[in-house]
């Protein structure tokens, strides 16, 4: 079945600095990625959306200067946390819609990456 | 905006018994699907079950099987026979046909499972 990879797994970086998370899908073509961030024990809260060619599309409260998203390909996403700070600390975690049909019929499966953990000291 | 409520943070379930979690969801929109998703210690999410708005009979997959009440906009999951295996964190979701794949979750249920 389709796969969404996601990397790093976990990192850990100290305030002020930009850490980058990679989000790819390995076996189908994504037009359109989300990225979501969960607290522990916490729903997904979805950050924004990004789109291939455009640029993303940002939830209301979700500071697009601070989480910089660049879809750089058809199976290439990337979320930027820029600046980090301590809050900043926390799981995110991509999906992936497949294109319409390759699930067949007229659902299309949205997969899950693995998640990165992240730790702003 | 759609929103999604689950309303039993935790739940526990002896071994091989059976478990009901609820979720109720509320939307203008008539045409949607419902999910369940179960998101284990390693916090890959796992999808469980789906539901098609328009379709009339409850969803089944093996041991888990769904209660999808339209009018009600409620869509419970029953897990028959639990197994250690299902002890996770489960939440019910919704997403707009039309919408590729952006979904609304609930805060979600953790389930213990005891042998």
């Amino acid at each position: 079945g389709a796969v969404v990879s996601q990397h790093p797994s976990w990192v850990i970086c100290k305030s002020g600095t930009s850490v980058k998370i990679e989000c790819r899908s390995l076996d189908f073509q994504a037009t359109t990625m989300f990225w979501y961030r969960q607290f522990p024990k916490q729903s997904l809260m979805l950050m924004a959306t990004s789109n291939e060619g455009s640029k993303a599309t940002y939830e209301q409260g979700v500071e697009k200067d601070k989480f910089l998203i660049n879809h750089a390909s058809l199976t290439l996403s990337t979320l930027t946390v820029t600046s980090a700070h301590p809050e900043d600390s926390s799981f995110y975690i991509c999906s992936a819609p497949t294109p319409w049909g390759l699930a067949g019929g007229s659902y299309n499966e949205q997969f899950f990456g693995p998640g990165t953990r992240l730790t702003v000291l | 905006a759609q929103t999604v409520t689950q309303s039993q943070p935790e739940m526990s379930v002896q071994e091989a018994e059976t478990v009901t979690l609820s979720c109720t969801y509320d939307t203008s929109e008539s045409d949607y699907y419902l999910f369940w998703y179960k998101q284990p210690p390693s916090r890959q999410m796992i999808l469980v079950i789906r539901q098609e708005a328009y379709k009339q009979q409850n969803a089944t997959e093996n041991r888990f099987s769904v209660n999808f009440q339209k009018a009600a906009k409620s869509f419970s999951l029953k897990i028959s026979d639990s197994q250690l295996g299902d002890a996770a964190m489960y939440f019910c979701a919704y997403r707009i046909k039309t919408n590729a794949g952006k979904s609304t979750f609930g805060d979600g249920t953790t389930l213990t499972v005891k042998p």
